[in-house]
């Protein structure tokens, strides 16, 4: 079976803050992929991020950062120094194999960055 | 355009209609998703089409829903004798090929009333 989950449903910072969204997984296979996406008020998905499991680097693109961790199966994505354009509704995703086309979605964190 | 096209972007019909959802994907590019993504929730997904075939409908809930992509660029989703539980934001991407990333349309808000 396949499980995304996204323990937190909302979380609300005062820009400026770093603050870290929460992304576990489960799947039995050893080839998968993990993904973010971002959802503003205006519903388009934007694409954040894709990993494979077989590499377990850390990467940072400017504010954002991601620490995968197979020993826990958490994908976590970290924001520093947040702004208020950050908030939005934040997707984790997994999807199995190689062809990585149909991704399990998990049910998403609302994050609101308080001016 | 530049980015996927969804018409329309909302859509309200009454109970046991037949409604089609329109998407058009990103010039060139080869793969196609439909998912569907109720309120509070993530995407469910639908069906993937590489081409013009569908290499995976295994999404689709039940045979009332039906999606085609005769040309191998836009696609029609097709729900028949629509029900209040179909009511959802039905997106829409595309990819230059199978698993790569994947760009998202604004989605088309259908009500069943």
């Amino acid at each position: 079976a396949q499980k995304v989950t996204q323990a937190q449903t909302e979380i609300s910072v005062v820009e400026k803050e770093d603050v870290t969204l929460d992304c576990v997984y489960e799947t039995r296979d050893t080839t998968y992929y993990l993904f973010w996406y971002k959802q503003p008020p205006s519903g388009e998905l934007v694409f954040l991020i894709r990993r494979n499991s077989f590499d377990e680097q850390n990467e940072i693109s400017g504010r954002y950062s991601w620490n995968f961790q197979k020993s826990t199966s958490s994908f976590n994505f970290t924001i520093t120094a947040s702004q208020v354009v950050d908030s939005a509704v934040y997707f984790c995703a997994l999807s199995e194999g190689d062809s990585n086309y149909q991704l399990i979605w998990g049910a998403g964190t609302k994050l609101i960055i308080k001016p | 355009g530049a980015g996927v096209s969804q018409t329309p972007s909302n859509k309200v019909t009454e109970k046991g209609k037949y409604v089609e959802l329109r998407c058009d994907p990103i010039s060139g590019h080869t793969a196609l998703y439909w998912y569907r993504q109720s309120l509070g929730q993530g995407p469910e997904f639908l069906i993937y089409f590489q081409g013009t075939g569908a290499a995976d409908d295994s999404g689709l809930p039940n045979d009332r829903f039906f999606a085609v992509r005769p040309e191998g660029s836009v696609s029609t989703l097709k729900i028949q004798r629509t029900e209040r539980g179909d009511s959802a934001v039905y997106l829409c991407a595309s990819s230059r090929r199978g698993g790569s990333e994947a760009f998202f349309g604004q989605g088309t808000r259908l009500t069943v009333v």
